[in-house]
């Protein structure tokens, strides 16, 4: 079965570079998408079809995916960034999430 | 704006079985193929199965194929899972999330399942 690999965790100060990859076979070929999720709260899409943000996300949220790779950048990272981030990508019709990242911010 | 609120949840014997259901408002629901996803406690979301506009389509995760089936009543803007022949590892929370162009645009607050004896 298809697998999307994230590093468990990524530490960040406050206005900086958050980067989280997604690693799995051809992913390039896909689409990639990315959700945010808070303790105790639902997930929340942040990117869609690689890049697209939708609306009320913030401009600092941007994708891109190429080769075995897709990845989240968070520009200015803020405190209210602090969240578990999950890629997502569909293989033969079935829905694929990735192994999930903590973002925390300190 | 969309509304998806699940509901059903609840504590069952292994082996047994539950149907949850989520109900949609605030958009044309028919128009949209929806999904299921649980989240195990601590852990990571696991895509469940998905459903297409008319119920023709359905896909399924391989750990609970032939055990849960999903389905959807378009006149009631509801959305369903039955699970039978239940295991300890498929507690979780499961949330409803509605599909747009192979995203999830919307989700549910999701309804808790849990499987203990």
């Amino acid at each position: 079965s298809y697998e999307l690999t994230q590093p468990p965790s990524v530490s960040v100060s406050p206005g900086q570079t958050a980067s989280i990859t997604c690693s799995g076979d051809k992913l390039g070929d896909k689409y990639a998408c990315w959700y945010q999720q808070k303790p105790g709260q639902s997930p929340v899409l942040v990117i869609y079809q690689d890049t697209k943000r939708p609306s009320g996300i913030p401009e600092r949220f941007s994708g891109s995916n190429s080769g075995n790779t897709a990845t989240l950048t968070i520009s200015g990272t803020q405190t209210m960034d602090e969240a578990d981030y999950y890629c997502q990508a569909w293989d033969s019709s079935t829905g694929v999430f990735g192994t999930g990242t903590k973002v925390t911010v300190l | 704006e969309v509304q998806l609120v699940e509901s059903g949840g609840g504590l069952v014997q292994p082996g047994g079985s539950l149907r949850i259901s989520c109900a949609a408002s605030g958009s044309t629901f028919s128009n949209y193929w929806m999904s299921w996803v649980r989240q195990a406690p601590g852990k990571g979301l696991e895509w469940v199965a998905n459903i297409k506009q008319d119920g023709s389509e359905k896909y399924y995760v391989d750990s609970v194929k032939g055990r849960f089936t999903i389905s959807r009543d378009n006149a009631k803007n509801s959305l369903y899972l039955q699970m039978n022949s239940l295991r300890a590892e498929d507690t979780a929370v499961y949330y409803c999330a509605l599909e747009s162009f192979k995203h999830f645009d919307y989700w549910g607050q999701g309804t808790v399942v849990t499987v203990s004896s």
